[in-house]
């Protein structure tokens, strides 16, 4: 069974440019999340997904952060304009029915260095 | 905001010894699971432990779970080189709609095990 995966896997941009990123979910996950993780910290949850709706996006920083899940598999994150606190690992996580299986699972990430 | 602190920060200890991991947090919870991540890799989920349990055991790990503390702990049996890693806690809110979804992880414990 295939993993979560992410594209990409590393991206160095300076500030200001804008920055997306791409995940897909193990087939048949209906809920996808999407984390950011600074160094040495752990992930804080951004925004999840049930299906193609967000259902918890409080701390999504809206004025430059946005997010799709179109037909409710793959997932967008971006970020428009980035700045340089947005340096950080972005974890995307998919589980098969948040309500009922709380076992989350992790795709490698990608690493954001905004010069 | 992250609700639960690992301790200790790090852990050195040689292949063959025993890690013991613990976890504090602030709120009710449902359900507390256990993660690790390797060097720049993803989090990989180890053990989840529901509210109602004290003690659950999978492979050489072992995780203890004291709500009236609201504490945890993560005991690594016999390590290997291999467990060297970040371990984070993450604890699921209560209530159903939350359990799977509001995951607030620790900034982990890093477990660096010596040949």
């Amino acid at each position: 069974e295939a993993g979560v995966v992410q594209s990409p896997r590393y991206k160095i941009i300076e500030k200001k440019q804008p920055v997306a990123f791409w995940c897909n979910p193990i087939s048949g996950h209906n809920t996808l999340y999407w984390y950011r993780q600074n160094l040495g910290q752990g992930p804080e949850l951004l925004i999840r997904y049930e299906n193609e709706e967000a259902v918890d996006d409080s701390q999504l920083p809206k004025d430059r952060f946005s997010a799709e899940r179109l037909k409710g598999v793959d997932s967008t994150l971006k970020i428009q304009p980035a700045e340089l606190g947005d340096s950080a690992v972005y974890l995307c996580a998919s589980s098969l029915d948040s309500r009922r299986s709380y076992e989350q699972y992790f795709g490698p990430g990608t690493r954001l260095t905004v010069t | 905001s992250q609700q639960g602190e690992e301790d200790p920060q790090a852990l050195s200890i040689q292949e063959g010894e025993n890690a013991t991991m613990n976890c504090s947090y602030k709120t009710s919870i449902n359900n507390l699971q256990w993660y690790r991540q390797n060097s720049g890799r993803g989090l990989v989920h180890l053990i989840l432990i529901r509210s109602n349990e004290r003690e659950k055991h999978s492979g050489r790990l072992r995780v203890t779970l004291d709500t009236s503390k609201k504490s945890s702990s993560l005991l690594i049996t016999a390590s290997r080189a291999a467990d060297t890693a970040s371990y984070f806690c993450a604890t699921a809110m209560i209530g159903s709609y939350q359990a799977g979804t509001a995951l607030i992880f620790g900034k982990g414990t890093t477990l660096s095990v010596s040949s």
